[in-house]
């Protein structure tokens, strides 16, 4: 079935930590998976994304991992700041019947303190 | 993202009416989504659509139509029947194949009056 979990739902940092956010996806074939920062009011938008012929990405302080035989994939956030504050979705392809679509995740709200 | 625009920013709903969000993309993208988000939540597919004149019920149709005459453009009409309209809708292009990324636009919030 088509499944995303997400966790945590909500994350405290103080500014300057790291942040981990992890997500699970259910369907074997997903390949591709994308991570969306959500600011108040905002649109969600795209910050970084991997395929599965990778294991890790970087772009400045934020990285993903993925490791597809345990199915998982994770947001990293180095060296915090109050701008990282915002909701984070996860999302993984599903396939059905000819037709793809995002599965999102729940969504992790990060709070980076100053 | 520039290449899709969403309209109005706001829209007010009576009881009993019909009302219709506009999307379009210049993206040339195939493939069209709408998504509902409640206050806190997280985002909730309507419909989608892979191609011109085919579109797919998403999660929480209900309440919902959409139509998909021109590659460009995807309205959603949030029908009487949906009874609890009130929420920020988002939609969202994405272009052929299982590995692109989604763009969204910024959204309509809608209200009851």
């Amino acid at each position: 079935g088509e499944n995303v979990e997400q966790h945590p739902s909500t994350l405290s940092v103080q500014e300057g930590d790291s942040a981990v956010i992890k997500c699970t996806y259910s369907d074997s074939a997903s390949n591709y998976f994308p991570w969306y920062k959500q600011e108040l009011g905002k649109r969600p938008q795209l910050i970084i994304d991997i395929r599965s012929n990778v294991g890790e990405k970087k772009d400045q302080r934020i990285a993903v991992t993925l490791n597809k035989t345990a199915k998982h994939f994770s947001l990293h956030i180095t060296e915090t700041q109050p701008e990282d504050s915002a909701v984070y979705f996860c999302a993984a392809p599903y396939l059905s019947g000819g037709y793809n679509k995002l599965i999102f995740g729940a969504g992790t709200r990060l709070a980076v303190h100053p | 993202d520039g290449g899709i625009t969403q309209s109005p920013k706001y829209l007010f709903r009576k009881e009993g009416q019909n009302v219709t969000l506009s999307c379009e993309q210049n993206l040339n993208h195939d493939a069209m989504y709408w998504y509902r988000q409640d206050p806190g939540q997280g985002l909730r597919l309507i419909y989608y659509s892979q191609i011109v004149n085919d579109f797919q019920k998403g999660d929480i149709a209900e309440g919902y139509s959409v139509s998909r005459e021109k590659k460009e453009s995807f309205p959603l009409t949030v029908t009487s029947a949906q009874k609890n309209p009130t929420a920020f809708y988002l939609c969202a292009s994405r272009d052929r194949g299982y590995n692109q990324p989604q763009h969204f636009g910024d959204g309509t919030r809608l209200s009851i009056l």
